[in-house]
């Protein structure tokens, strides 16, 4: 079945340093691909989304570019702030899920950002 | 409303007791999505909701545990005899349409099973 796979965390990063967040995913079909953050205290939020291969989705200064040939959609920015903290989760819908909109997430990687 | 509504946020119980979520999705989103999140884990998919639709109930990890949802409004989640295993947050989440792909989420009830 389809599956998301993220890079472990914690990620523990200084205020200004660039980051990666590593994602695979594996699905038949074309799945639309997914950025959710988990600010504490707060409820999941989409950050961006990507629905084909080779877009580009972009939120808030991250980037994560829908790359098929190698099933990946690594979330980045150049400069992190202490904000950024949190816990953020890469899904995909679709790709023989059904269109139902159902979303598979990954296990969720956590930002600690260091002033 | 203007979020996706749960309640309560934080329930305590004893194991083996039953007990009930609650989720008030946005005014208009016809899908609904209900998800675990255990402690330090991804969101498991238990179930979900398309109007009239016979509900997806795939996720869902025993038969302790059921859904319902009346019409395209509230939905609750009812786990029977809980156990320690049950101890997550749940969260809920609707969108516009099951293709629209757009979660949006409530800030989920956490269960604690003693």
């Amino acid at each position: 079945g389809n599956s998301v796979t993220q890079m472990e965390g914690p990620v523990t990063l200084s205020e200004e340093a660039f980051l990666t967040i590593n994602c695979t995913y594996t699905a038949t079909g074309y799945p639309s691909l997914f950025w959710y953050v988990q600010y504490p205290g707060e409820g999941l939020q989409l950050l961006l989304k990507a629905t084909k291969a080779d877009d580009k989705g972009s939120n808030k200064g991250f980037e994560a570019t829908y790359r098929k040939e190698t099933t990946s959609f690594h979330l980045e920015k150049g400069s992190v702030q202490v904000s950024d903290s949190a816990v953020y989760f890469c899904a995909l819908s679709g790709g023989g899920s059904g269109n139902t909109g159902k979303l598979i997430f990954g296990q969720g990687t956590t930002l600690q950002v260091k002033p | 409303g203007a979020g996706v509504s749960q309640s309560p946020s934080n329930k305590v119980t004893e194991k083996g007791k039953d007990v009930e979520l609650r989720c008030d999705p946005i005014s208009g989103h016809t899908a609904l999505y209900w998800y675990r999140q255990r402690l330090g884990q991804g969101l498991e998919f238990l179930i979900y909701f398309q109007g009239n639709s016979a509900p997806d109930k795939s996720g869902l990890p025993s038969d302790r545990f059921s859904a319902e949802r009346t019409g395209e409004s509230v939905s609750t989640l009812t786990i029977q005899r809980t156990q320690q295993e049950d101890s997550a947050v749940y969260l809920c989440a609707s969108s516009r349409n099951s293709g629209a792909n757009v979660l949006t989420f409530g800030a989920g009830s956490r269960l604690t099973v003693l």
